[in-house]
Formats: C-alpha cells, structure tokens, sequence
C-alpha cells in the first residue's frame, strides 16, 4: 500500500542551524502539508501547499519556515535559524484531490534542537 | 485553542468488549470530522470519517456517531481486540469543498484493550 515517507527519522541540530526535513507524499496525491507536534501537546498545523503554492498557514509558520516542492516526489520543509522551541515530530502529510478530506500521514521527524 | 477536545486522556476495556471514545467541538463551521489512531513512533493513521450531513458511518468494527446540536462526536470500537491499543486522536475540518485545509486535532485518548 503507498504510504508517505519523510527522512530523517531523527535530526539533532544546534540552536541557530539551518534544518530541511523531507517528505516524499503519495505519488498521485496533489495536497501536501507539514504539521508539529510537540511532547505533550496537540498536533499542529503548520502549512499547506497545492500547485506549486502555499495555500494556507498558521501563524506558528512565520518567516523561519519554508516549503518546496524542488521536483516531482519531494516536498521539503526548511527551518532556517533553528530554535530550542522548535524541537517536536514533524509529520508530513497528502491528499488526492478526488478524496474527500481524509489526509495520509507519514511516520514523522523528530527535530532535537540544542 | 481549544476548538476538539478529548477530555478522556485514558480508557481501558477489555478484549471483546465496546471501546467508546468521546469527543467535543466548540467551533459551529467543522463540518467534516476524522478519527485518527496513532502507534508510537508512528504517524497518525486515518481511520473513519463523517461529514455534518450524516449521523452516523460505520467501517467494519468502527463507527463514528456525530451529534451535530451537541457538538460531539464519538467513536465506537466493536469488538475491541488487544491490536487497537493505541492513542486515537479526533481531528475537524471547516469547508469540505474549498474550505480551509487545517486539521485540527483533539489531544487524543490512549486506548488500552487488555486480553
């Protein structure tokens, strides 16, 4: 069964550093998102992307956070000056566009940030 | 922003039994709702879903309930059986067409089916 696969499965990075989590979505999905979760608490909506563009994003995703579609199969987000606060399972996440809402998950990225 | 709630952080049945996982909305614009069952060091997993037209769907030994005046929903597990042991998280959503594309999740339930 196709499934949305994200690497790496934990990345530990210093305060200040730049970090690219990718995704690889389900290959005919055309919605793509990042969500966070951080230890204890709900998961979070970070960002939303559909035909090459950010269709929506919450106010967690400010100016530090970036997403690329860079080719046909990877979907990256891009954290460029890291925080002790952004440490948290990042998830990945895709859609057909024919389905009706139901978002497929990928098994996460634990970002340690120190 | 405490939009779904699930206000049971824990439940723990029995093998065979029902397994009954409740969850609240404050926000009166959800109109589609998703449950979602989540492993440790996995990802949240789709399970069932119900749009705010229906009271009711059911996927084999799953079913969710949707009281649209209540603004609750929950989720009923029949029979329970020791693989379901698991964090069930309920997620809601505004706009099924064109709508917003946030999920926004409940804090989740830790489901323990013992044998």
């Amino acid at each position: 069964e196709p499934e949305v696969t994200q690497t790496p499965s934990h990345q530990v990075t210093q305060m200040g550093q730049e970090v690219i989590l990718r995704c690889v979505p389900i290959s005919n999905h055309l919605y793509f998102y990042w969500y966070r979760q951080i230890l204890g608490q709900k998961v979070e909506f970070l960002v939303s992307f559909y035909n090459n563009e950010i269709s929506e994003k919450s106010e967690i995703f400010d100016d530090q956070f970036s997403v690329e579609r860079p080719d046909g199969s990877n979907f990256t987000l891009k954290i460029r000056s890291t925080k002790l606060e952004d440490s948290a399972m990042y998830f990945c996440a895709s859609r057909v566009m024919s389905s009706y809402n139901e978002q497929f998950f990928g098994p996460g990225t634990r970002l340690t940030v120190l | 922003d405490q939009q779904v709630k699930q206000n049971s952080p824990s439940l723990s049945v029995q093998e065979g039994r029902i397994s009954i996982l409740n969850c609240d909305y404050t926000n009166s614009m959800f109109d589609y709702f998703l449950w979602y069952k989540k492993y440790p060091a996995e990802g949240p997993t789709f399970l069932i879903s119900i749009s705010s037209i229906k009271d009711k769907n059911e996927d084999g030994r799953f079913t969710v309930f949707l009281n649209k005046s209540a603004k609750h929903l929950s989720l009923h597990i029949v029979p329970s059986q020791p693989g379901d042991s698991a964090v069930y998280f309920c997620a809601a959503k505004k706009g099924t067409q064109g709508g917003s594309e946030k999920l926004v999740f409940g804090k989740g339930t830790k489901l323990t089916v013992n044998p």
